[in-house]
């Protein structure tokens, strides 16, 4: 079993739309918890970091579940330029201070 | 912002031949980087831990003869991919933590290697 496991999608939205990513992790070490965005061919850049209170930056909006061990991105009034895949990571507090990635999931906004 | 550039951005070379890609962090200080590989349509994956000044940790199932990496100064790791074969064609992508900073890792814009 995988350590971050995610719906790879694709989802496909149409613009407007609602749409939510959920991951789960199985190490209960784990002590941070983020969202990045990966766009073809490029590197992975920070959305934004998961807390246990939920926050919202913008039309993003992420939740952590600890006792259930899942993450979760929310993305209302889906645009065009919201195609991407999204990864989950989570950073363990204990030995290496690495990222551990989910496989990350598509998302293809639509006109 | 914190800015990591990693150079080349690309290379294509024949089997057999070593790589040099570089990760150098631009504006602040870097005790820890980070090395990740990344194969189409998966994940990245930690390959190894760059320690400035010391040896790097690598994970397991990473030969650690092949994939040499340096970490000589506070802002710059290398990683040496010696004897290139094609299944070594991949994406590398490197992060750098601020030393004494918070969590965020800051990452590279990746090199993409094609082994011929």
């Amino acid at each position: 079993r995988k350590e971050v496991e995610q719906d790879p999608g694709p989802f496909n939205v149409p613009e407007g739309a609602t749409v939510a990513f959920n991951c789960t992790y199985s190490n209960s070490a784990s002590q941070s918890f983020f969202w990045y965005r990966q766009d073809c061919r490029k590197e992975p850049k920070l959305l934004m970091s998961v807390y246990s209170s939920g926050n919202e930056d913008g039309r993003f909006t992420a939740q952590l579940n600890r006792a259930s061990q899942y993450i979760s991105l929310l993305i209302r009034d889906s645009k065009l330029s919201d195609s991407a895949t999204y990864l989950c990571a989570t950073l363990k507090n204990t030995g290496r201070r690495a990222l551990t990635f989910g496989s990350g999931t598509r998302l293809q906004v639509q006109p | 912002g914190a800015v990591v550039s990693q150079h080349p951005s690309w290379v294509i070379c024949k089997s057999g031949t070593s790589v040099k890609i570089e990760c150098r962090s631009l504006d602040f200080q870097a005790t820890t980087m980070f090395w990740y590989r990344q194969f189409p349509k998966q994940s990245l994956m930690l390959m190894a831990t760059s320690n400035e000044g010391s040896k790097a940790t690598y994970e397991q199932g990473v030969e650690k003869d092949k994939f040499l990496i340096n970490h000589a100064s506070l802002t710059l790791s290398t990683l040496t991919v010696t004897s290139a074969h094609p299944e070594d064609s991949s994406f590398y992508i490197c992060s750098a933590e601020i030393a004494g900073g918070p969590d965020t890792q800051y990452f590279g814009p990746g090199t993409r290697l094609t082994v011929l």
